[in-house]
């Protein structure tokens, strides 16, 4: 079956810029973390929803950073006002119960901020 | 902020050699899981072991967990020049019940195998 897809694949903004990234779970999958990977790095907490619900944002890096699953399935990551330190590839990945199992990772959405 | 640390940080091995990869983390755990992740296919869950566990093994993988040293490591046997990617262990500090899999990230360890 389709795995998780994350649009768009590589987005360039200009400082001061917003951005949404686009996130598809794998379908069914409660769990929707994302996380953020700096060049070198592995990858870091962002957020957590489990359905629609967001349980943990604690991972948000300011108060620019907001998501968003409102039908519990497909999620959007927006960044406002875009920063040269938001560089990084954002990782969406699904799971399909609360818990700890397995997460199922996208391809990333690399962002560059000029 | 990560909590593993990879160990080594760079891994460099010929076609048919084992490779072994360590990892150290600082807290309590539910759980310790093994990532890939190559420019092909991305982040790739290879096997999770539980905190109650000690060793476990998939394939050519085989993971041990030492949770009184904060440890763990994974066992490439026989490697091939299709398994060069980044390693990435993960761990799961949700206590028992409540955890719902929040994962924090060591560093990676680069693994090149020359063919």
């Amino acid at each position: 079956g389709a795995g998780v897809s994350q649009s768009p694949r590589y987005k360039v903004a200009k400082r001061g810029q917003d951005v949404a990234l686009r996130c598809d779970p794998i379908s069914g999958h409660v769990s929707l973390f994302w996380y953020q990977q700096a060049l070198g790095q592995g990858p870091e907490f962002l957020t957590y929803f489990q359905n629609e619900a967001q349980l943990d944002k604690s991972g948000l890096p300011s108060d620019r950073f907001f998501a968003e699953r409102p039908e519990g399935s497909v999620s959007t990551l927006k960044i406002q006002r875009t920063q040269q330190e938001d560089s990084a590839v954002y990782l969406c990945a699904s799971s399909l119960y609360r818990g700890p199992y397995e997460q199922y990772f996208g391809p990333g959405t690399r962002l560059t901020v000029t | 902020s990560q909590q593993g640390e990879e160990d080594p940080q760079a891994l460099s091995i010929q076609e048919g050699e084992n490779a072994t990869m360590n990892c150290s983390y600082k807290t309590s755990i539910n759980n310790l899981q093994w990532y890939r992740q190559n420019s092909g296919r991305g982040l790739v869950h290879l096997i999770l072991i539980r905190s109650n566990e000690r060793e476990k093994h998939s394939g050519r993988l085989r993971v041990t967990l030492d949770t009184s040293k904060k440890s763990s490591s994974l066992l490439i046997t026989a490697s091939r020049a299709a398994d060069t990617a980044s390693y990435f262990c993960a761990t799961d500090a949700g206590a028992g019940g409540t955890s719902y899999g929040k994962l924090t990230f060591g560093q990676g360890t680069i693994l090149t195998v020359h063919p």
